[in-house]
């Protein structure tokens, strides 16, 4: 079993939907919590980053963490075709393990116009 | 700044040759990461670096994967001899780590190696 799980889609939502990820973790130091998003053809970029539970929005993106269901959301409202990408979710420990970050698989998401 | 500049795009080459992949890490930043992503197996950290030293390479899957970064400035990471299931993207990553916990991570744009 994979220490991060995460559907690979694709996801597919008409534009101005709500796009809803998520990933799941076994690694209960897991303290970081980022989401990259990565367009085809390129590297990834953080999205989101939040410590320990709780959520967190930035414009239209709202990441949720969950510890203790070891769980953790991204919402997308108002979703546009250009939030057409690849959403890779990645956790990280603390102290000298937190320079290393787990990944998911990544979940494909296509929005239509 | 130009971001994290990867060379080259795409690389195709035949089982046994030798390949080195080479990346130039954003001006200022004392880590750099090498990366490798498959649809199998997703996106692996293979070595990273902290200020120019290897601080962890149990990600680098055997013998005949090997990396250096001689300067502040320039990371090569070399296969050899390279074989089909090395086949992937490989992506350089860098960024400022100042303490203990994961900092913003640049990633270049990643090699798109072919063994045949």
């Amino acid at each position: 079993q994979k220490e991060v799980e995460q559907d690979p889609g694709p996801l597919s939502v008409p534009e101005g939907a709500i796009v809803s990820l998520n990933c799941t973790y076994s690694n209960s130091a897991f303290q970081y919590f980022m989401w990259y998003r990565q367009y085809s053809r390129k590297g990834p970029e953080l999205l989101m980053y939040t410590y320990s539970s709780g959520n967190k929005e930035d414009g239209r993106f709202t990441a949720q963490v969950d510890k203790s269901s070891k769980y953790i959301s991204l919402f997308i409202r108002d979703s546009q075709p250009s939030d057409s990408a690849t959403y890779l979710c990645a956790m990280s420990a603390s102290g000298a393990a937190g320079n290393k970050l787990t990944f998911g698989g990544g979940t494909r998401v296509l929005v239509k116009p | 700044d130009a971001g994290v500049i990867q060379s080259p795009r795409h690389e195709v080459t035949e089982m046994g040759q030798e390949v080195t992949l080479r990346c130039k890490p954003i001006s200022g930043h004392n880590s750099l990461f090498w990366y490798r992503q498959t649809m199998m197996r997703g996106l692996e950290l293979l070595i990273y670096f902290n200020n120019n030293v290897p601080i962890d390479d149990s990600g680098m899957p055997e013998d005949r994967f090997s990396a250096k970064m001689p300067n502040a400035s320039f990371s090569t990471l070399k296969i050899q001899p390279s074989e089909p299931r090395d086949s992937a993207v490989y992506f350089c990553a860098s960024s400022l780590m100042v303490v203990e916990k994961p900092e913003k991570l640049f990633f270049g744009s990643g090699t798109q190696l072919s063994v045949l």
